[in-house]
């Protein structure tokens, strides 16, 4: 079955550390995100990319950095200036942001909890 | 800038009453229009879209939404509640001309009573 494939489902971390959250999707979609959800303030969009090896920031990106080497993945990495990192983090993709309805196909998410 | 305002961050009703999840969004051209369930600890699931057409909207477990221009309204309803119908709804617009970029409302989440 095609779809999207997070991991890990639950991450604790120090304070201080990096983890990098892992998406890869079998759909052959063109664009992949990442949103942040935050109780009460819906999905937040911390960067997008509608092609290998190009990215851009979306509403939030201080503190996230991330890749796109290959079509399939597009791994997020929550580094240690992200001031407040506990959250749920959503991957999402759709076939592309030029062409279509912009329908996104999500993750099951990652939900980060920083000690 | 496109906004997205979904009225009632909490909805309850009764296991059999209507459901009306109200969205109202602002935006310079027509946009296409999303509604999106997300059960907890879960990604989000396309519930139905309106894109071009017929402006009432059929989706999945018996949900339908109707698109008003005039109104700039896109609001979902069910005719009959079920408690498997519990979650949190999140209504969304996506325009395709001067950015391409996909606006959630806040969501509302849906408590279904005995």
């Amino acid at each position: 079955d095609g779809g999207i494939t997070q991991s890990p489902k639950y991450l604790f971390r120090k304070e201080g550390q990096n983890v990098t959250l892992s998406c890869e999707q079998n759909l052959n979609h063109d664009a992949m995100y990442w949103y942040r959800q935050d109780p009460g303030q819906g999905l937040r969009l911390i960067y997008y990319s509608q092609i290998v090896n190009d990215f851009q920031k979306g509403d939030i990106a201080e503190g996230y950095s991330v890749s796109r080497e290959k079509k399939e993945s597009f791994p997020l990495t929550v580094t240690s200036a992200q001031k407040n990192p506990t959250a749920f983090y959503l991957c999402a993709s759709s076939i592309s942001m030029g062409v279509g309805t912009g329908e996104l196909f999500f993750g099951e998410g990652s939900r980060l909890t920083v000690l | 800038a496109q906004s997205v305002t979904q009225l009632g961050s909490h909805v309850s009703v009764s296991e059999g009453a209507l459901v009306l999840l109200r969205c109202n969004y602002s935006s310079s051209v027509p946009p296409y229009l999303f509604w999106y369930v997300q059960y907890p600890n879960q990604g989000l699931q396309l519930l139905l879209k309106y894109t071009t057409g017929a402006t009432l909207v059929k989706g999945i477990n018996g949900f339908e939404a109707e698109f008003k221009k005039s109104e700039t309204s896109f609001h979902l309803t069910k005719p009959s509640a079920h408690m498997s119908d519990a979650a949190e709804y999140f209504c969304a617009v996506f325009q395709n001309t001067g950015g391409f970029k996909t606006i959630f409302g806040a969501g509302t989440r849906l408590f279904v009573k005995a």
